[in-house]
C-alpha cells in the first residue's frame, strides 16, 4: 500500500539559508499534518491542511510556511535558518482520524 | 492544562509480555492511539481506541477507560525488534494529537 513520502530525507543547510520540505500524502486522505522532533523529544505540532485549506497552527515560528497543493503535496518553507531548527521534521496523512507518518526529513543547520 | 502521562523507561525479557502505561488529562477527546517509534525513524501507528475496552491486534493489544482517563498498551511475547519508544496520543477536541513523552522499552534476551 501507498505510504507518506518525504523528500529529501536529508538535508544540510548553513545558518540563514532557506529550505523547502515536500509531503505526498496517501491517496484520498483528507488532512495532512507537519511535526517537529528534536532528539529525545516527543512530535511538536507545526501546521494542519485539511482539503488543502489551512486548518491549525502549532508552534511553527513566524520564519515558516507550509501549503497544500491542488494535488494534495504539501510543502514547509523555512527560512532564514536556526541551528535550533536541527531536528526530524515529520509529514503525517489522515483520514478518520488516524495519522500515518512519513519517513521524515532530517534537517541540518550547521 | 492537558498532560499525558507514561513511564520515562521500561524494561523486559524476550519472550515475556509488557504493559505500558498512559494516563492523560485533555480538553475533549476523540480517541487516544499508540504509535511505535524506533530511532531516528517515524512513529508507526499501532492502535486506536475512541470506546472503552480492549482492542487486539495480534501481539499487541490496547486498552481504554475514558472516565479513568487511562490507557494500556500491552505487548505480548516480546521480541527483540519491539525495542523502541512507544508514544501515547491523545486527539482533543479538534484532532490535534497531543503527545506524551513516550515510553523507551529494552527488550534484554
Amino acid at each position: 500500500a501507498a505510504g507518506v513520502i518525504q523528500s529529501p530525507r536529508h538535508l544540510i543547510k548553513e545558518k540563514r539559508e532557506t529550505a523547502t520540505l515536500k509531503c505526498y500524502p496517501i491517496p484520498r486522505h483528507d488532512t495532512v499534518y507537519w511535526y517537529q522532533q528534536g532528539p529525545g523529544q516527543d512530535p511538536q505540532f507545526l501546521i494542519s491542511f485539511y482539503e488543502k485549506m489551512q486548518s491549525d497552527k502549532g508552534s511553527i515560528p513566524d520564519r515558516f510556511s507550509a501549503q497544500q497543493f491542488s494535488d494534495y503535496h504539501s510543502e514547509l518553507n523555512m527560512s532564514s535558518l536556526e541551528l535550533g531548527d536541527s531536528a526530524l521534521y515529520f509529514c503525517a496523512s489522515a483520514t478518520k482520524n488516524i495519522q500515518y507518518f512519513g519517513a521524515g526529513t532530517r534537517l541540518s543547520v550547521l | 492544562g492537558q498532560n499525558i502521562d507514561q513511564p520515562t523507561e521500561m524494561t523486559a525479557t524476550e519472550g515475556a509480555i509488557v504493559q505500558i502505561n498512559c494516563t492523560y488529562q485533555t480538553s475533549g477527546f476523540n480517541g487516544l492511539f499508540w504509535y511505535q517509534q524506533h530511532a531516528g525513524e517515524a512513529p508507526t501507528f499501532l492502535s486506536y481506541n475512541v470506546l472503552d475496552g480492549l482492542e487486539e491486534k495480534g501481539r499487541f493489544s490496547s486498552f481504554l477507560s475514558r472516565s479513568k482517563g487511562y490507557s494500556y498498551l500491552l505487548l505480548k511475547e516480546l521480541q527483540m525488534k519491539d525495542s523502541a519508544s512507544y508514544l501515547c496520543a491523545v486527539s482533543h477536541s479538534n484532532y490535534q494529537l497531543i503527545w506524551g513523552a513516550g515510553t523507551k522499552l529494552i527488550i534484554k534476551p
